[in-house]
């Protein structure tokens, strides 16, 4: 069964770092692209960005390049969306998600999501 | 950046209605378009790819068409678990962008 399993709320503050997980089971990690997916509070969806693990190939939506930054690692099956410096208006939850691997195909799968606030 | 404008945003419907939800997009896209359905606090799921494409295990009573730059879902007989949002999502060129959502709401 494919499952994508994200980590856990967190609550930071400005200016703060923060790494968030997903790990992925249940099929090959690196033969799919895993991406990023932002909904802001009562918001809709936006996309962030996506990397294939099994080359690192990234490409990132304009809105988000230079913001965050995505990573993985295919020892344990784990993508990652990081901050180097958070702002109040990065409150939302983030979705991991895996891409059908046919060209122009959808997101197949979705983790459970990851609410991050930022607030002083 | 391809803008997709869904049509309506919010839409009033009882149990049994066909139901139809459009999707525009600002320059043409091929069939590269996904929809997907939302329940509040819960991920999104995967409905329909490539336009028309039924997802496995997805209920036949959605049903998607459409190419280019206009798209529609339809649900042939709205159940209760369809009270949801629905996106459409155009994956034909970066970056990939979501309209701005339906919500169906129980009349």
């Amino acid at each position: 069964e494919v499952q994508l399993v994200q980590s856990g709320a967190e609550v930071k503050k400005p200016g703060e770092s923060l790494k968030i997980s997903c790990k992925a089971s249940g099929y090959s990690f690196t033969n799919y692209w895993i991406g990023w997916v932002r909904q802001m509070p009562g918001k809709g969806l936006e996309w962030m960005g996506i990397i294939y693990p099994g080359g690192s190939d990234t490409r990132y939506s304009p809105s988000f390049q230079g913001q965050v930054t995505l990573s993985a690692d295919k020892s344990i099956s784990t993508a990652y969306l990081q901050w180097s410096s958070l702002k109040a208006s990065d409150t939302a939850v983030y979705y991991c998600v895996r891409k059908i691997a046919a060209a122009g195909a959808a997101f197949d799968y979705w983790g459970q999501g990851t609410l991050v606030t930022v607030s002083s | 950046d391809i803008q997709l404008t869904q049509s309506p945003s919010f839409l009033s419907a009882s149990v049994g209605d066909r139901v139809t939800i459009t999707c525009r997009a600002s320059q043409g896209i091929s069939s590269y378009l996904a929809w997907y359905q939302q329940k509040p606090g819960k991920a999104p799921k995967l409905l329909i790819y490539a336009a028309s494409t039924l997802q496995s295990g997805v209920p036949s009573r959605f049903s998607g068409s459409g190419s280019g730059t206009e798209f529609t879902l339809t649900i042939s007989s709205l159940q209760p678990e369809d009270f949801a949002t629905y996106y459409c999502q155009q994956l034909n060129s970066y970056p990939w962008t979501f309209g701005q959502g339906t919500k169906v709401e129980n009349k």
